[in-house]
């Protein structure tokens, strides 16, 4: 099992700007979860990227992946105040593993 | 058609009280997971079931007692509460153990 170690611990930008959060970590994978938590509720699955993929879309999220860095990044285009929340990412080696989540970015969007 | 659900969604209880949280998931999946998350905002496994079979048991203590009556269901017990066990709890599924996981609302709860 293994930590993903998120970066930068925290972001804040305009509305209508681009946010980009990254990922690291260290053993190999089988894929990469990236989740979000708005204050107060659970957790939100956003994006799953297998180890053989290099990028992912779904709306306004981008998630790239490089096995050879060991890093993901999620960027998510056009922010609103909504995006507003913490992101976690998960890094997933066998189904053996268990989820180790890190502190995650928080990113505050101001309107 | 709430996919993860949990309750109560909030707890309040005093020492020493035993007191259960209850989670059902209608997505069909095999593997439940419950988290504590404290105040500084990380979030720690505590259990996981497979198919009813635990399968993950972190360091907890032993009055922290997951119940798995069928894959739908995950229940946590908790003896003897102390104020360090305030925290919210959550419960998750996925349909396989590496899969994404699908968190529920989260159950806060308050040991005064």
């Amino acid at each position: 099992s293994q930590q993903g170690e998120e970066d930068p611990q925290a972001l804040s930008i305009q509305e209508g700007e681009n946010a980009t959060m990254n990922c690291s970590y260290k053993t190999s994978i089988n894929n990469l979860q990236w989740y979000r938590q708005n204050s107060g509720r659970g957790l939100v699955h956003l994006i799953l990227i297998r180890s053989n993929e290099r990028e992912k879309h779904s709306g306004r999220l981008r998630v790239t992946l490089d096995t050879s860095k060991k890093s993901s990044s999620l960027l998510i285009t056009a922010s609103r105040a909504a995006d507003t929340a913490s992101y976690f990412c998960a890094p997933r080696g066998t189904s053996y593993d268990k989820v180790i989540f890190g502190p995650g970015t928080s990113l505050s969007v101001i309107p | 058609d709430t996919a993860v659900s949990q309750t109560p969604k909030y707890l309040v209880t005093q020492m020493g009280n035993d007191k259960s949280i209850k989670c059902e998931q209608n997505l069909g999946h095999d593997t439940m997971y419950w988290y504590k998350q404290d105040s500084k905002k990380f979030l720690k496994i505590m259990f996981s079931y497979n198919n009813k079979e635990l399968i993950i048991n972190e360091t907890v203590p032993n009055r922290f007692s997951p119940k798995s009556p069928d894959k739908a269901h995950l229940n946590l017990h908790i003896n003897s509460l102390e104020l360090g066990d305030s925290a919210v709890y959550f419960c998750a599924s996925s349909l396989e153990r590496n899969l994404e996981q699908y968190f529920g609302p989260g159950t806060r709860l308050t040991v005064t």
